[in-house]
């Protein structure tokens, strides 16, 4: 079976511009979550969405917004981007309150 | 949700034991324990979780002190692979909103 897969695997943006980041969760998987990992620091929370619905957003701001699909796929959309926003976004899936599981991530770089 | 404490790093020898802490003191009765590790190039990967009881699987055990105020990750026989930073993390509504910490780095040497 397919892991939580995440496109773009890489991808460079100049400041000030937008960007979506794909993830397509397991088979079977009504939960999607968002994270954002700078280098040398431990994943932080951006959203979660359950069933096409919020379930719970983290301390960013307003220029991060995310949504799920009918079919359970999420796109995460970072709009007016900053150096400060290059990292590893990070997606994961899971059953309703069960472990979770992480793709590989989309680094992106703000130049 | 209640912090984490755990070390920076910690070495081992390949094929010897590994104890990884975690002080949660401010834990509450509901919060779960879960334990995630994410190796180099590579997202998180599950671990094992708990709740008071110790729990084992083919990859780790959990052991949970009685106040569970603490808990130790053991890994029994560590490999290269295990070499990975380890982040030990509590939850109580939602297993989708992981709120991790630095994480323990683990080095093992051949």
């Amino acid at each position: 079976d397919a892991g939580v897969t995440q496109s773009p695997t890489h991808l460079i943006k100049t400041r000030g511009q937008h960007v979506t980041l794909r993830c397509s969760p397991i088979s079977g998987h009504k939960s999607v979550s968002w994270y954002q990992q700078v280098l040398g620091q431990g994943p932080q929370f951006i959203f979660q969405y359950y069933e096409k619905e919020e379930r719970g957003r983290g301390n960013f701001p307003d220029r991060f917004s995310a949504r799920q699909f009918p079919n359970y796929s999420s796109e995460l959309n970072v709009n007016a981007l900053l150096l400060g926003d290059s990292a590893l976004y990070l997606c994961a899936s899971s059953l309703d309150n069960t472990e979770a599981f992480f793709g590989q991530g989309t680094r992106l770089t703000v130049v | 949700d209640a912090k984490t404490t755990q070390p920076n790093s910690m070495e081992s020898n390949e094929e010897e034991p590994v104890h990884l802490p975690c002080n949660h003191s401010t834990i509450s009765g509901t919060d779960y324990i879960h334990w995630y590790r994410q190796l180099p190039s590579q997202g998180p990967e599950y671990v094992i979780h708990g709740l008071t009881s110790n729990v084992n699987n083919r990859m780790a055990s959990l052991a949970i002190a009685e106040d569970r105020k603490s808990s130790t990750l053991i890994l029994h026989r560590a490999t290269l692979r295990d070499a990975a930073v380890y982040y030990c993390i509590l939850t109580t509504d939602s297993w989708g909103k992981l709120q991790f910490g630095a994480g323990t780095q683990v080095v093992v040497t051949p």
